[in-house]
C-alpha cells in the first residue's frame, strides 16, 4: 500500500530565506505526485505535479519540487518566502494503476513566514 | 468558471438529525470525490465516484452514503449525525483517476 510522510509537521522561517519543505513516500510502482496548498479557511489548491518526463517541477507561486525515484522523495523548495507564503502544505500521491485513481494525502506541513 | 462548489457552507446539526451536502463541478471532469479534514489527521477519503454511475467506499465510510446524481454533482449524506462527525468536508473532482483533483471551499459541519 502507499504512503506518504511529511517529515516536518512545521516549518518556521523568516521572510526571504529559502525553505524546503520535505515529502517521502512509498510505493512499488510508478506514481504521480502532487503538492497542494491550503490557506486558512479554504480548500485545498494545486500548486505543481508531477506525472512523468522532467524530474523538477515548477508550480505557482515560484514553487518547484523535484522528484527523485531512488529517494522516493519529491521535496518542495522556494528561495525566498514571503509573508503570504503562510499556510499548510499537502504532498499526496496517486496510482495510475489503481482502481479509483485515489490521491494519497502526507498529514501537512505548515509553513510560518515571520517578518 | 465556478469550478467546484459546495453547499451549505457552515451547518450544526443536533445529533440525530440527517443532512445532505451538495457538491457540483462544471470543469465536466469524470472522477468526484469527498473527504473530511480533522486537526492533526490529515485529510481522510470518505467515498469517491470515478465516473459517473459508480460510487466505492474511501477509507472512512461509516456513517456516509453517496449520490453521483449525474457528471456534475455528487452528494454526501448524513442519515443519523453523531458529534464524531464534526468535521470541514471538501468536495473534489478530477478529469481521470489519479490526475490532480480541485477541490470546492468546504463545509464546516458542528454536530452537538
Amino acid at each position: 500500500a502507499q504512503s506518504v510522510t511529511q517529515l516536518d509537521s512545521q516549518v518556521p522561517v523568516f521572510e526571504e530565506a529559502p525553505v524546503e519543505l520535505r515529502c517521502n513516500y512509498s510505493s512499488s510502482v510508478s506514481v504521480y505526485l502532487f503538492w497542494y496548498v491550503q490557506y486558512p479557511n479554504q480548500g485545498l489548491q494545486l500548486l505543481l505535479k508531477y506525472l512523468s518526463g522532467s524530474t523538477l517541477v515548477k508550480g505557482i507561486n515560484g514553487f518547484e519540487a523535484e522528484f527523485n525515484k531512488s529517494q522516493t522523495s519529491f521535496h518542495l523548495r522556494k528561495p525566498s518566502v514571503h509573508i503570504s507564503d503562510t499556510a499548510e502544505y499537502f504532498c499526496a500521491v496517486s496510482d495510475p494503476r489503481a482502481r479509483g485513481g485515489k490521491l494519497i494525502f502526507g498529514q501537512g506541513t505548515e509553513l510560518s513566514v515571520k517578518p | 468558471n465556478a469550478g467546484v462548489t459546495q453547499t451549505p457552507k457552515f451547518q450544526v446539526l443536533k445529533t440525530g438529525q440527517s443532512m445532505t451536502l451538495q457538491c457540483a463541478q462544471d470543469m465536466n471532469h469524470n472522477s468526484m470525490y469527498w473527504y473530511r479534514q480533522d486537526p492533526g489527521m490529515g485529510l481522510r477519503l470518505i467515498y469517491y465516484s470515478a465516473s459517473e454511475g459508480t460510487t466505492d467506499k474511501g477509507e472512512v465510510p461509516n456513517g456516509y452514503n453517496v449520490s453521483r446524481l449525474n457528471k456534475r454533482e455528487f452528494s454526501l449524506r448524513l442519515e443519523s449525525a453523531a458529534p464524531s462527525q464534526t468535521s470541514v468536508y471538501f468536495c473534489a473532482s478530477a478529469p481521470e483517476p489519479s490526475y490532480e483533483q480541485y477541490f470546492g471551499p468546504g463545509t464546516r459541519l458542528t454536530v452537538t
